[in-house]
């Protein structure tokens, strides 16, 4: 089946700094893939749609500017949280497809902010 | 918009078959997903339907009714390994196909 890579799997940073997470589809070409955000306890929430070659499309409630997300290839796109705050801590997941039946997951980011 | 529920929690005995319903109003819809998630770990696809019945796949089963806008597992011969958060989610019909998910129902198996 696909494979779609996600690193770091765990980050710990300090408030105020940047983190970026990679999502890498492994054996297939994704033109689009999702951002997720998982609180503890709750479904995922979709962040926003990152399409390669051209600009995110965002969900109602996310901020832009924070949550940079660049897809630089068909097989890479990248979420960047910028100036964390411990209330971004949280779960990260990033999902892509090649067909229409199946969506694969990255294994997940554990984002901790202190 | 989309919207999407189900229960919050489920308990079942081990052996026994149980049903995780799945209700959602979606402006646009272009077939249904169920996953499984353990804790702290990625969802693992479980069943996709995009027409109405019921697919079946060893002890997992999906039935969807587009007309009712409903869906239901139903997982038999349970273990206690299948105890887990059990998502729907649905697909829409956009130029991008978003994926939104439902809540989640947590399911606990118990012998």
């Amino acid at each position: 089946g696909a494979v779609v890579s996600q690193h770091p799997s765990r980050v710990i940073c300090k408030s105020g700094t940047s983190v970026k997470i990679e999502c890498r589809s492994l054996d297939f070409q994704a033109t689009t893939m999702f951002w997720y955000r998982q609180f503890p306890k709750q479904s995922l929430m979709l962040m926003a749609t990152s399409n390669e070659g051209s600009k995110a499309t965002y969900e109602q409630g996310v901020e832009k500017d924070k949550f940079l997300i660049n897809h630089a290839s068909l097989t890479l796109s990248t979420l960047t949280v910028t100036s964390a705050h411990p209330e971004d801590s949280s779960f990260y997941i990033c999902s892509a497809s090649y067909s229409p039946t199946e969506a694969f997951f990255g294994q997940g980011t554990r984002l901790t902010v202190v | 918009g989309q919207n999407i529920d189900q229960p919050t929690e489920m308990t079942a005995t081990e052996g026994a078959i149980v049903q995780i319903n799945c209700t959602y109003q979606t402006s646009g819809f272009n077939g249904l997903f169920w996953y499984q998630q353990h804790a702290g770990e990625a969802p693992t696809f479980l069943s996709y339907n995009v027409l109405d019945g019921l697919e079946e796949k060893g002890r997992f089963s999906s039935f969807l009714s587009r007309s009712k806008g409903y869906s239901y597992l139903l997982l038999k011969e349970l273990q206690m390994k299948d105890s887990a958060s059990y998502l729907c989610a649905v697909r829409d019909d956009g130029g991008y196909q978003k994926v939104t998910f439902g809540t989640g129902t947590k399911l606990q198996v118990i012998p």
